[in-house]
């Protein structure tokens, strides 16, 4: 199994350019996670599913925004990039058995600068 | 007040103490907690995970949960070199499933 994977692992934008950070998942998790982490910080959430069709905003939602279509698949769409969202950029998932277990399976992160 | 407060450190223990590392909490309804540690450039990754008042012991770890007061600390015995890391304190949101970090604390074990 490859758990969870992100693309791309390292990406440059220019200032109000667009992109899309991709997170798979091979575990027939329903519930997926988009973080961010900025220098020596911790991990703010961006935005969250708890399944196929269903998105809700986190911590930080501003300046993104997400999909979720298929179980397995869970992108993370930058607009307009800026340079405050330089940062890098973690997706995880996590399974649930009648209630969510909390434990994050986390991808290796994105790493994103905007010049 | 943010929602998970830890002290960012870095908190240097000599090798073989143990290291005490503590997080509150704002959000009274949270029943799940969870410590994560973080190596430098990789992601993070589960190490004990708390739902009840009291001690949990996993080998050289106990998690201690304190709901009345909103605090959970992560004891690490013996400390290691390898053990030099972020530790992240998350929970999971009473009203959501989201899960939410701390800033983590910097954990340095000098020989």
């Amino acid at each position: 199994n490859a758990g969870v994977t992100q693309t791309p692992k390292f990406r440059i934008l220019k200032i109000g350019q667009s992109m899309t950070l991709q997170c798979a998942q091979d575990m027939n998790h329903n519930y997926m996670y988009w973080y961010r982490q900025d220098p020596g910080m911790g991990l703010k959430l961006i935005y969250y599913s708890v399944g196929a069709g269903i998105t809700d905003k986190g911590e930080v939602p501003n300046g993104y925004n997400v999909s979720r279509s298929t179980t397995e698949d869970f992108p993370l769409r930058l607009e307009l990039a800026a340079p405050s969202q330089t940062s890098v950029y973690f997706c995880a998932s996590s399974y649930s058995q009648g209630a969510i277990t909390g434990e994050l399976f986390f991808g290796e992160g994105s790493r994103l600068t905007v010049l | 007040q943010k929602e998970v407060e830890q002290n960012s450190g870095p908190l240097s223990v000599p090798e073989g103490a143990i290291a005490s590392l503590n997080c509150t909490y704002s959000d009274r309804g949270s029943q799940s907690f969870f410590w994560y540690r973080q190596y430098s450039g990789k992601s993070p990754e589960l190490i004990m995970s708390i739902y009840s008042n009291g001690d949990k012991e996993d080998g050289r770890f106990t998690a201690q949960l304190n709901k009345a007061s909103q605090y959970v600390s992560l004891l690490i015995r013996d400390s290691q070199p390898s053990d030099s890391a972020t530790y992240l304190c998350a929970l999971l949101y009473s009203s959501a499933s989201k899960i939410i970090f701390g800033s983590g604390t910097r954990l340095s074990i000098r020989p």
